[in-house]
């Protein structure tokens, strides 16, 4: 049972443009959300995170969007650099207990100059 | 931000030996850390909750004989894989929670290899 669905295995988008990397999840106990880039052999580095209460967090060039109700939120890159190619992982926790992050399957995104 | 550090980066062994992965809170205190493993172009999967002072809680699937997980103090958590087999060759990655505010921050991961 996948709990957290990033549908999109891969993403391709010019620099400077807009980079929109999508989530899904189905467990509406979750009420944390993260998002994480990985280079290939490394760890995931953290970006940005938002609670449920909140329905955007922005940070730099990075804004992360949740809509509760449709169990969706998303991650902005805007402008897009080069230097954003990676893997981005979306994570979910739920707040109270042991709050274990449960990952999506990652999205590939690719920064064309 | 925070960081974590894992030791060793990378290692080779022998079917049937031992090897232990550390990870280490650098700049924060730790009760909480995490361990996960990652198959090639697979998501991260959760093995394991490690908490100070007390035992490690597995997911369902992963058997704790096998992997054997410490957390002696509030800076340090240990992996051991036990009796390694090739099918244990993945990668492996530890996070370590800072505050109750449920970001986890990441070790650089360790490529085990199990000839």
């Amino acid at each position: 049972d996948q709990q957290v669905k990033q549908n999109s295995p891969s993403l391709s988008v010019q620099e400077g443009r807009i980079s929109i990397l999508n989530c899904d999840y189905t467990n509406s106990m979750f009420d944390y959300f993260l998002w994480y880039k990985k280079y290939p052999a490394e760890g995931p580095t953290f970006l940005i995170s938002i609670s449920s209460i909140k329905d955007k967090n922005e940070d730099g060039r990075f804004t992360v969007f949740l809509n509760k109700s449709a169990k969706h939120l998303s991650l902005h890159i805007v402008p897009s650099q080069p230097g954003d190619s990676a893997v981005y992982f979306c994570a979910a926790s739920i707040i109270q207990g042991a709050q274990k992050l449960v990952f999506g399957q990652g999205t590939r995104l690719t920064i064309n100059p | 931000g925070a960081v974590v550090s894992q030791h060793p980066s990378r290692v080779i062994c022998k079917s049937g030996t031992s090897v232990k992965i550390e990870c280490r809170s650098l700049d924060f205190q730790a009760t909480t850390m995490f361990w996960y493993r990652q198959f090639p172009k697979k998501s991260l999967m959760l093995m394991a909750t490690s908490n100070e002072g007390s035992k490690a809680t597995y997911e369902q699937g992963v058997e704790k004989d096998k992997f054997l997980i410490n957390h002696a103090s509030l800076t340090l958590s240990t992996l051991t894989v036990t009796s390694a087999h090739p099918e244990d060759s993945s990668f492996y990655i530890c996070s370590a929670r800072e505050g109750p505010t449920g970001t986890q921050y990441f070790g650089p991961g360790t490529r085990l290899t199990v000839l």
